[in-house]
């Protein structure tokens, strides 16, 4: 299986930082690379697919990057509405993995 | 917008079957662009994809679950369903069920539901 790890584990940021969050993968997954946000009790969100692709409807405040084995998700002002987990997900080879997440709080 | 609602019992003994629906609104299930996926998350830890169908009802599991996993389709009640054998305290999570398509981007999702496996 494709081992995901994510850094940070955490985060305090307050609004209007910049937010960096990076994923890396045991063995390539080419760009086969997503990117969700979580918030308790909701429904988890499709933010980027294909590792820079950023989904329908998602504000453009958030990117993504990479390829291969690390990948990078960026908020490039955090919003009150932003404080959340965020797992990166590899679809290139089954069994499908995630990595544990980044939860990024107020600071 | 399509709409996924996971629903079953909050509580299964050990050594039972774990059965949950996932009921998608707003969207067909017959639709040949989707796969219909369950995923699954203990407290604290990474999400845990068990596998998925497809609503011909081919399906795809995790080898670490598939011999205790059936995942099914009902395209008449537009729904999905996971069974999960032989339960066990581990088997505790959230369970989540998801759309994917195109390169198995998950686009939409269930907002989970627990299951504690305790007598």
């Amino acid at each position: 299986d494709v081992q995901m790890t994510q850094s940070p584990s955490s985060l305090s940021a307050s609004v209007g930082d910049r937010v960096t969050i990076t994923c890396r993968a045991s063995q390539t997954v080419n760009n086969y690379l997503h990117w969700y946000q979580h918030k308790p009790g909701e429904a988890p969100h499709l933010l980027i697919y294909a590792a820079a692709n950023l989904q329908s409807g998602v504000p453009s405040r958030f990117s993504g990057s990479g390829s291969g084995t690390v990948f990078t998700l960026t908020i490039s002002s955090l919003q009150p509405e932003d404080f959340a987990t965020y797992y990166c997900h590899q679809s290139y080879s089954a069994p499908f993995t995630f990595g544990p997440g980044t939860k990024v709080d107020l600071k | 917008q399509v709409q996924l609602q996971e629903s079953g019992p909050g509580l299964v003994k050990p050594s039972q079957t774990l059965s949950l629906t996932c009921t998608v609104s707003y969207g067909s299930i017959s639709s040949d662009s989707y796969f219909w996926n369950w995923i699954r998350q203990h407290p604290g830890k990474a999400p845990e994809w068990i596998g998925y169908t497809y609503y011909s009802g081919n399906t795809y599991y995790n080898p670490s679950l598939k011999s205790r996993v059936t995942i099914s389709v009902d395209t008449s009640k537009n729904q999905f369903s996971l069974k999960l054998s032989s339960v066990t305290a581990a088997d505790t999570a959230v369970y989540f069920c998801a759309r994917s398509f195109e390169a198995h981007k998950m686009d939409a999702w269930g907002q989970g539901t627990t299951v504690t496996v305790s007598s």
